[in-house]
């Protein structure tokens, strides 16, 4: 079945700092990725819809200068926390479909900023 | 605005004591309703898949159900291993995936 693969799982980072996230499909060609962010004991909120060979399509309240997304090719999307600060902190979760298929997510990417 | 609403926010059963989750939902219109589990410190994994009211899917001791309003997750004889968080998502005619807040399954033996 579909694989998503999602890394690194943990990262911790000073206040500040930049941040990359991969999220790379395995087993089939992914055009759209999505970003989920989700805190403690909520939901899946969407951030941002990935388009590979095109911009991303962001979420209401959603900063894109901030989350920089980059779907380079078919397989690989990246989201890069820029200048991140503690409230940014939070578990954050890609996911991909193939046509016709539910969606799979990664095992998500734990971000601590200190 | 599109909702999904899970109940309840938490569940602790003894093993093999079966119950029920709940999801409703108040959708612009509804493309399928997806079940996922998630444990803790992990991505979601998907378990079902529910297009039209009536429809009912299974798997070992799951059994997902759909109406027009809400979906259930019936679990039946719970062993440890089934706790974790169940959530249940909306994919709407607005092309959106809308995710409830989730139920926390705990199953002790």
């Amino acid at each position: 079945g579909a694989v998503v693969s999602q890394h690194p799982s943990r990262v911790i980072c000073k206040s500040g700092t930049s941040v990359k996230i991969e999220c790379r499909s395995l087993d089939f060609q992914a055009t759209t990725m999505f970003w989920y962010r989700q805190f403690p004991k909520q939901s899946l909120m969407l951030m941002a819809t990935s388009n590979e060979g095109s911009k991303a399509t962001y979420e209401q309240g959603v900063e894109k200068d901030k989350f920089l997304i980059n779907h380079a090719s078919l397989t690989l999307s990246t989201l890069t926390v820029t200048s991140a600060h503690p409230e940014d902190s939070s578990f954050y979760i890609c996911s991909a479909r193939e046509p016709g298929s539910p969606l799979h997510f990664g095992n998500g990417t734990r971000l601590t900023v200190t | 605005e599109d909702q999904v609403t899970q109940s309840p926010e938490a569940l602790r059963l003894q093993e093999g004591e079966s119950s029920s989750l709940n999801c409703s939902y108040t959708v612009s219109g509804l493309r399928g309703l997806f079940w996922y589990r998630q444990d803790p410190g992990k991505g979601p994994e998907f378990l079902f898949t529910l297009y039209s009211a009536g429809e009912e899917k299974e798997k070992e001791r799951l059994k997902a159900t759909l109406t027009k309003k809400e979906s259930f997750l019936h679990i039946t004889a719970p062993k440890p291993e089934d706790s974790a968080t169940y959530l249940c998502a909306v994919h709407t005619y607005g092309n959106k995936l809308v995710f409830g807040a989730g139920t926390i399954l705990r199953v002790k033996s």
